[in-house]
């Protein structure tokens, strides 16, 4: 089975801190993503990765950045907590895409529930 | 760009009723649909999938419909349990790389007993 394994379930920051999510993955998958999730809004996509050291804007990046060292690894960068950045944030990994492969699905992590105060 | 639409939920039924949950979406070209269910406390797993026009994704007894002329993929199931409470998501992955899949907002499913 596939294991997404997201550091932290709940963290608890102070605004203006520097915060670090960190996403782990074991099946050698290429492509990994960061999510977050606010009710009523769905999951909106943050940043993703399609390989080591290379990453692409997602729909909300402002106040974000990843990093991506190691293939397994995927880290969200949060450089000076803000209250509004209070979410749940979910990591998920996937191969590489084939337009209409089944395969191609993406595995989730539980989710980390950031408080920022 | 890519949306998709959810009903508004929360949704709330006895055990053994049967369940919809809508979803339309707008993509170009020829997305691929996903339901993904999230249970209490956990991250997301997806429930069925469909990957072209008039196919059909089928899981745990939930079923959906690809239906392109609608642009459609709505969820159904026959008789819920009360372990079906949990956040159904809809989600469509285009034909863009890197497979980025574009999620409505979700859906909360109480099912009482």
């Amino acid at each position: 089975d596939v294991k997404v394994t997201q550091s932290s379930r709940y963290l608890v920051k102070r605004t203006g801190e520097k915060v670090f999510l960190e996403c782990v993955q074991d099946m050698d998958h290429e492509n990994m993503f960061w999510y977050r999730q606010d009710p009523g809004l769905g999951l909106r996509l943050i940043y993703f990765s399609y390989d080591v050291k290379m990453k692409e804007k997602g729909d909300i990046p402002e106040g974000y950045s990843v990093s991506r060292e190691k293939k397994e690894r995927f880290s969200l960068i949060l450089e000076s907590a803000s209250t509004n950045q209070t979410s749940m944030y979910l990591c998920a990994s996937s191969p590489p895409q084939e337009p209409t492969s089944a395969k191609n699905i993406q595995y989730f992590g539980a989710g980390t529930r950031l408080s920022v105060l | 760009g890519n949306s998709v639409t959810q009903m508004e939920g929360p949704v709330t039924l006895s055990e053994e009723a049967f369940l919809t949950i809508n979803c339309t979406y707008t993509a170009t070209g020829y997305p691929s649909l996903f339901w993904y269910v999230q249970y209490p406390g956990e991250g997301l797993q997806l429930l069925l999938k469909a990957t072209k026009a008039d196919d059909k994704g089928s899981n745990k007894g939930f079923e959906a419909t690809y239906r392109k002329e609608t642009t459609s993929f709505h969820l159904e199931k026959g008789s819920v349990q009360v372990s079906d409470s949990a956040v159904y998501f809809c989600a469509l992955r285009g034909g863009t790389s890197y497979g980025k899949l574009t999620f409505g907002q979700g859906t909360i499913l109480t099912v009482h007993p």
